[in-house]
């Protein structure tokens, strides 16, 4: 399957502070490419969808001011807390949208874990 | 509103017995489902993708979709504890509709 990174796989930050996650697909053009967090013990909660060269698409009760999305490059999504505070702590995860001859497969990053004291 | 329908289980089996796990869509527009596993802590993986009715074998993985029914499922031959794990069921978009949407994921749990 493909292969999609992220970087940082952790991060510990101060609360005030803004943090940037990158997502990378390594061996295919993603147009799209989805953020996701993950809270313990619960299922993934879409934030938005990043296109190419567009705006991000938010997800209802997602702050776009908070959390910026740049898809500068077919392979290449950031996600960047703005001023996080704890409750920001969480697992975010990215996934990249394959097209072709296996459709829209989504593949996922190995995720980031957000720590914000 | 695009629903994917899992039981959150935990379901439970002991090794080298089979595993059913179900999951019901409402998109009939969709053509394309997929299942992922998501050790805990850890991001999903996909493991099965199906797009047309009937049975796909891979390993000991069968994926089996019934539209008529707006049906998946998957099957884990001789479980592993291994194979314990989230299993996510997700139907892709339809029409305009970009975004595959997942199901909250059934507990497997093989017991050793």
């Amino acid at each position: 399957g493909a292969v999609v990174s992220q970087h940082p796989s952790r991060v510990i930050c101060k609360s005030g502070t803004s943090v940037k996650i990158e997502c990378r697909s390594l061996d295919f053009q993603a147009t799209t490419m989805f953020w996701y967090r993950q809270f313990p013990k619960q299922s993934l909660m879409l934030m938005a969808t990043s296109n190419e060269g567009s705006k991000a698409t938010y997800e209802q009760g997602v702050e776009k001011d908070k959390f910026l999305i740049n898809h500068a490059s077919l392979t290449l999504s950031t996600l960047t807390v703005t001023s996080a505070h704890p409750e920001d702590s969480s697992f975010y995860i990215c996934s990249a949208r394959q097209e072709g001859h296996q459709r829209e497969t989504q593949y996922f990053g190995p995720g980031t874990r957000l720590l914000v004291l | 509103q695009k629903e994917v329908e899992q039981n959150s289980g935990p379901l439970s089996v002991p090794e080298g017995a089979i595993a059913s796990l179900n999951c019901t869509y409402s998109d009939r527009g969709s053509q394309s489902f997929f299942w992922y596993r998501q050790y805990s802590g850890k991001s999903p993986e996909l493991i099965m993708s199906i797009y047309s009715n009937g049975d796909k074998e891979d390993g000991r993985f069968t994926a089996q979709l019934n539209k008529a029914s707006q049906y998946v499922s998957l099957l884990i031959r001789d479980s592993q504890p291994s194979d314990s794990a989230t299993y996510l069921c997700a139907q892709g978009g339809s029409g305009g509709y970009q975004k595959v949407t997942f199901g909250t994921g059934t507990k497997l749990q093989v017991i050793p």
